[in-house]
């Protein structure tokens, strides 16, 4: 089954850029999208079609995804990036799969 | 503007159905473009899906639920429901409905449901 791996934890520093990876056989092969999760809110999709921003997103955010990678970077993160991101693939087998997120702390 | 807003009993008793709906709000549920889902999440885990629906009726599901799960469309409510069967402990989650095109572009704000013993 299609399953895709995510670090459980990434720290970063005010207004560095941090990469949060998402790992799946050939992902490259398929959209990836990444999505955003503060304590005690819904999901929030931050990255969509691999590199797509959605409207009201900050450009601070860009994704990637080649190979069996994609990639989520935030750019000069602020205090308020810091929350759970959730990559998620869709496979040919119409089987939609989140990874396991990966917590970011903004140190 | 979109809006989705799930509804159902907080508590399940062990073995029962859980039954939830999501009322859609500000689009119509029969769109040829979009897909309606069902995503779970159990407290302080990841993210899963369940499974989707779209407005003709097909559905995909996870494979480890199907044999439990049944998602539908009620195009004259402008809604869809999520009914899961025999449920245990293991089902005890927040459950979100999406809205979605490959990917969950709109969000409930999520209900949680506990499964009782």
């Amino acid at each position: 089954s299609f399953e895709l791996t995510q670090p459980p934890s990434v720290s970063v520093s005010p207004g560095q850029t941090v990469n949060i990876t998402c790992s799946g056989d050939n992902l490259g092969d398929y959209y990836a999208a990444w999505y955003q999760q503060r304590p005690g809110q819904s999901p929030l999709m931050v990255i969509y079609q691999d590199n797509k921003r959605p409207s009201g997103i900050p450009g601070r955010f860009s994704g990637s995804n080649s190979g069996n990678t994609a990639t989520l970077t935030i750019s000069g993160t602020q205090a308020l990036d810091e929350a759970d991101y959730y990559c998620q693939a869709w496979d040919s087998s119409t089987v939609w799969v989140f990874g396991g997120g990966t917590k970011l702390t903004v140190l | 503007q979109l809006q989705l807003q799930e509804s159902g009993p907080g508590l399940v008793k062990a073995s029962e159905t859980l039954s939830l709906n999501c009322n859609v709000s500000g689009a119509s549920i029969d769109s040829s473009s979009y897909f309606w889902g069902w995503i779970r999440q159990p407290p302080g885990k990841g993210l899963e899906w369940i499974g989707n629906v779209f407005y003709s009726g097909n559905t995909n599901y996870k494979s480890s639920l199907k044999s439990r799960v049944t998602i539908s469309v009620d195009t004259s409510k402008n809604q869809f429901s999520l009914k899961l069967k025999s449920v245990t402990a293991a089902d005890t989650a927040v459950y979100y409905c999406t809205r979605g095109s490959g990917d969950f572009h709109t969000w409930g704000q999520g209900t949680l449901v506990i499964v009782s013993s």
